[in-house]
C-alpha cells in the first residue's frame, strides 16, 4: 500500500475485554511508533521499534499494554483488561531510517471506545 | 523532565494575514525539530524539518525558525487561507534518542 494502514478504524469494546490493534507500516520503513491521542490532547508516546534493537517501551502506561513487531514489519498493540480511560485514538507511524532526521508517516488511527 | 510547550491552544486570524505559532522546549537538546499538520479524524502529516544548525527553513508559504539559545521554534504561514485551518504540532528528536516527542498542538482557524 501507499501509506501506513491501521485496523480496525473503530473499535468499541466492553470494559475488561482485551483488544488488539494492528499497524501495517510503509514497506521498507525500519522504525515504527505507537502514540495515543485523547480528545483535544497531543500525542502521547507509547512505544518505539527501530530495526532489530530492543523496543523503547518507556511510554507504555501500564503492564496491561504491550506491543510486538513481527518480522520487522506489521505491529500489534495489545491492551488487556481494557478500562474506560483507555478510550482514545491510537496512532501508528513509521519512518524510513533509524535516525532522528526523517519524517514520520502516520496512519489514520484506530478510535478505541471502552464502554 | 523534557517538556514541549506550544503556547497557544488556539489561534484565530483573518485570511491573508500571517499566522505565527510558537514551540518552546525545556530540559532537551534536540538535534531536529519537525512541524506536522493534523486535520480532524486524521493522522498528522509532516510539513517541515529543521536541524539545530539551521536558523530558518522555507517551503512555499511556510517558514520555520529554530533558536537553540532561546529553545524555541516559530512556525509562520504567510498569506493564510481558510484551508490552512488545522491543528499544528511540533515534534523534537535528537542524539541517540530517535523518538519523536510531540507538543500538544495549536488549533489554527483562518477566517474568511
Amino acid at each position: 500500500g501507499a501509506g501506513v494502514s491501521q485496523s480496525p478504524s473503530n473499535k468499541v469494546t466492553e470494559k475488561g475485554k482485551d483488544v488488539e490493534l494492528r499497524c501495517d507500516p510503509i514497506s521498507g520503513h525500519t522504525a515504527l511508533y505507537w502514540y495515543r491521542q485523547s480528545l483535544g490532547q497531543g500525542l502521547e508516546f507509547l512505544i518505539y521499534f527501530q530495526g532489530n534493537s530492543a523496543p523503547d517501551k518507556s511510554g507504555l502506561p501500564s503492564d496491561r499494554f504491550s506491543a510486538e513487531r513481527t518480522g520487522g514489519s506489521v505491529s500489534t498493540l495489545t491492551i488487556q483488561r481494557t478500562q474506560q480511560e483507555d478510550s482514545a485514538v491510537y496512532l501508528c507511524a513509521s519512518s524510513y531510517q533509524m535516525s532522528a532526521n526523517t519524517e514520520a508517516f502516520f496512519g489514520q488511527g484506530t478510535r478505541l471506545t471502552v464502554v | 523532565s523534557q517538556k514541549i510547550e506550544q503556547n497557544s491552544e488556539a489561534l484565530n486570524i483573518q485570511e491573508g494575514k500571517t499566522a505565527t505559532l510558537t514551540c518552546n522546549y525545556t530540559n532537551y537538546s534536540p538535534a531536529y525539530l519537525q512541524w506536522y499538520r493534523q486535520d480532524p479524524g486524521r493522522g498528522p502529516v509532516f510539513l517541515l524539518l529543521i536541524r539545530e544548525n539551521e536558523k530558518e527553513k522555507r517551503k512555499e508559504r511556510l517558514k520555520v525558525t529554530f533558536d537553540t539559545t532561546l529553545k524555541q521554534s516559530l512556525f509562520h504561514i504567510t498569506a493564510s487561507q481558510p484551508a490552512d485551518s488545522a491543528t499544528y504540532l511540533c515534534a523534537l528528536s535528537g542524539g541517540s534518542n530517535y523518538k519523536l516527542t510531540f507538543g500538544k498542538g495549536t488549533l489554527l482557524t483562518v477566517n474568511p
